[in-house]
C-alpha cells in the first residue's frame, strides 16, 4: 500500500498570510504514460463531508477560489493557500488514487493565529 | 446537482450486522465507480471499499476484508455496504462518494454520512 504522510499535523496562520501544507507519498504517484500525478486534496470542515479542492495534483475543482493551489510531482506535493481567509479553517487531506487502497494522509488542521 | 444520501447507520452490538445504503441521483450512476470512506470519531479518513462501474472490480481495506461486502444496484442507483461481524473499531461516520470515472479516480461528490456505533 502507498503510505501518504502530511506535514505539519497542525498549522496556525494569520489572516491574509500564506499557508502551506505538504504531502509525501511512499512511492511515486506519477503515471508516466499520461504524465499525470494521481493526487487530490480535500477540505473538511467540522460536521461536514470532505470537499474536493484539487485533483491531478494541481487542477483546481470548479468553484474553488484561486487562492488555493496545488503543486509537486512524483512523491512530494504541496497545497498552498495564498491569503488565508477565516472560512479556510478546516482539516485538509491529500489522497493518492494511483493504486488501491486510495490512501489518505492523516490530515492537517489549519487554524487562525 | 449530484446527490448522495446515506442511510442505515445506527447502534449495533459487537458481532452484529448492518447494511448501509447510498441513494444516488442526478447523474448516470452505472457509469461511475463508487467508494465508502469512514471516519472514526476525531480521526482521519479511511478508504473502506471501492466498486467499479457496473459492478466491476472491488477493493476492501484489510481491516474489513471478509466482513464487509460492497455492492451496487444500478437499476435503483443505489450503493450498498453489508457489514457483518462488527467490532468496536468499526464505529465511525461512513461516507459514500462518487468517482470521476468508471474505474478509479478522485472523488468529486460526497454524501453527508451515516453514523455507525458498535457498542454493547
Amino acid at each position: 500500500d502507498i503510505v501518504v504522510t502530511q506535514s505539519p499535523d497542525s498549522l496556525a496562520v494569520s489572516l491574509g498570510e500564506r499557508a502551506t501544507i505538504n504531502c509525501k507519498s511512499s512511492q511515486s504517484v506519477l503515471n508516466s504514460s499520461n504524465n499525470k500525478n494521481y493526487l487530490a486534496w480535500y477540505q473538511q470542515k467540522p460536521g461536514q463531508p470532505p470537499k474536493l479542492l484539487i485533483y491531478w495534483a494541481s487542477t483546481r475543482e470548479s468553484g474553488v477560489p484561486n487562492r488555493f493551489s496545488g503543486s509537486g510531482s512524483g512523491t512530494d506535493f504541496t497545497l498552498t493557500i495564498s491569503s488565508l481567509q477565516a472560512e479556510d479553517v478546516a482539516v485538509y487531506y491529500c489522497q493518492q488514487y494511483y493504486s488501491t487502497p486510495h490512501t489518505f494522509g492523516q490530515g492537517t488542521k489549519l487554524e487562525i493565529k | 446537482e449530484v446527490q448522495l444520501l446515506e442511510s442505515g447507520g445506527g447502534l449495533v452490538q459487537p458481532g452484529g450486522s448492518l447494511r448501509l445504503s447510498c441513494a444516488a441521483s442526478r447523474f448516470t450512476f452505472r457509469s461511475y465507480a463508487m467508494i465508502w470512506v469512514r471516519q472514526a470519531p476525531g480521526k482521519g479518513l479511511e478508504c473502506v471499499s471501492v466498486i467499479g462501474a457496473s459492478g466491476g472490480r472491488t477493493y476492501y481495506a484489510d481491516s474489513v476484508k471478509g466482513r464487509f461486502t460492497i455492492s451496487r444496484d444500478d437499476s435503483k442507483s443505489t450503493l450498498y455496504l453489508q457489514m457483518n461481524s462488527l467490532r468496536a473499531e468499526d464505529t465511525a461516520v461512513y461516507y459514500c462518494a462518487k468517482s470521476i470515472g468508471g474505474d478509479v479516480g478522485y472523488y468529486d461528490y460526497w454524501g453527508q454520512g451515516t453514523l455507525v456505533t458498535v457498542s454493547s
